[in-house]
C-alpha cells in the first residue's frame, strides 16, 4: 500500500518555506526522500533510517515519526531550483520500495 | 562513476506488440527495480531484481516480466501491449537492496503505445 503525501501541489515564492507530509498505513522501516524534475530522474534528497531521526541537505531536512507512521520534509528559504516533485518512498522489510502520488512544488520569483 | 543507463529513451509500439527495455545500473550494484510513471498514477513498483532473482514483484498483469543478468544488468519486458501501457519505464539500482540504501535512477524509457 502507497503511502500519502500531502498537498498534492503547492506554489511558492522565493524565500518562502514549506512542508511536505508523507504518511502511511503500515509500519515503516525507513523513509527515502526524492526529487524529480521535470524531464529528469528522480534524485535522491536523504534517508530517515530511525524514528526521532532528523537530517538534513542544506536547506532542505526531513523528519520520521515512527510512531505515528509519518514523515515530513521542510524546504526552508526555498529557491527557484528547489521547483520539481518530490516523492516519499518507504521500503518494506523485503526492500521493495512503494512511493507517494508526489507533491509538486513550483517556486516563483 | 556512470550512472544508471536506459535504453532506448523513447519508442512508439502499437497495441498487441511487444517491447524489451533494459537497464545497466551503476557498477557494483546487485539490485534494480523497476518503476512504471504515469501522471495519474505516480511510481508504480513492478519488480526488483537482486543476483539475478526476482526477489519483490508488484501488482501487474503477466504481461510484465523482466530478468536479470549474471552482470546485474536487467531487462524487462512487456507483452501484447495495451494502450494504457504507455508511460515513463524507470529503473534503479542500489548497492545491495534491502530498505537501507537510497535508489540512483535511471532517465528512463518514455513509451508510447498507438
Amino acid at each position: 500500500q502507497q503511502p500519502v503525501q500531502s498537498p498534492q501541489a503547492v506554489i511558492l515564492r522565493e524565500g518562502e518555506d514549506a512542508v511536505i507530509n508523507c504518511s502511511s498505513s503500515k509500519a515503516l522501516y525507513s523513509v527515502h526522500w526524492y526529487r524529480q524534475k521535470h524531464g529528469e530522474a528522480p534524485v535522491f534528497l536523504m534517508i530517515l533510517l530511525k524514528g526521532g531521526e532528523q537530517k538534513g541537505h542544506e536547506k532542505i531536512s526531513a523528519s520520521f515519526n515512527e510512531k505515528k507512521q509519518q514523515s515530513s520534509l521542510y524546504l526552508t528559504a526555498s529557491q527557484l531550483s528547489y521547483s520539481g516533485t518530490y516523492f516519499c518512498g518507504t521500503p518494506d522489510n523485503a526492500g521493495k520500495s512503494t512511493f507517494g502520488d508526489g507533491t509538486t512544488l513550483t517556486v516563483k520569483p | 562513476k556512470a550512472g544508471v543507463t536506459q535504453t532506448p529513451r523513447y519508442l512508439i509500439k502499437t497495441r498487441g506488440q511487444q517491447v524489451t527495455l533494459s537497464c545497466s545500473p551503476i557498477s557494483g550494484h546487485r539490485s534494480v527495480s523497476w518503476y512504471q510513471q504515469t501522471p495519474g498514477q505516480g511510481l508504480q513498483f513492478l519488480f526488483e531484481y537482486f543476483s539475478e532473482t526476482q526477489r519483490n514483484k508488484g501488482n501487474f498483469p503477466g504481461r510484465f516480466s523482466g530478468r536479470q543478468f549474471s552482470n546485474s544488468r536487467s531487462e524487462m519486458n512487456v507483452s501484447t501491449l495495451e494502450l494504457g501501457d504507455s508511460a515513463l519505464y524507470l529503473c534503479a539500482s542500489n548497492a545491495l537492496g534491502g530498505n537501507t540504501g537510497e535508489l540512483f535512477f535511471g532517465e528512463g524509457s518514455r513509451l508510447t503505445v498507438l
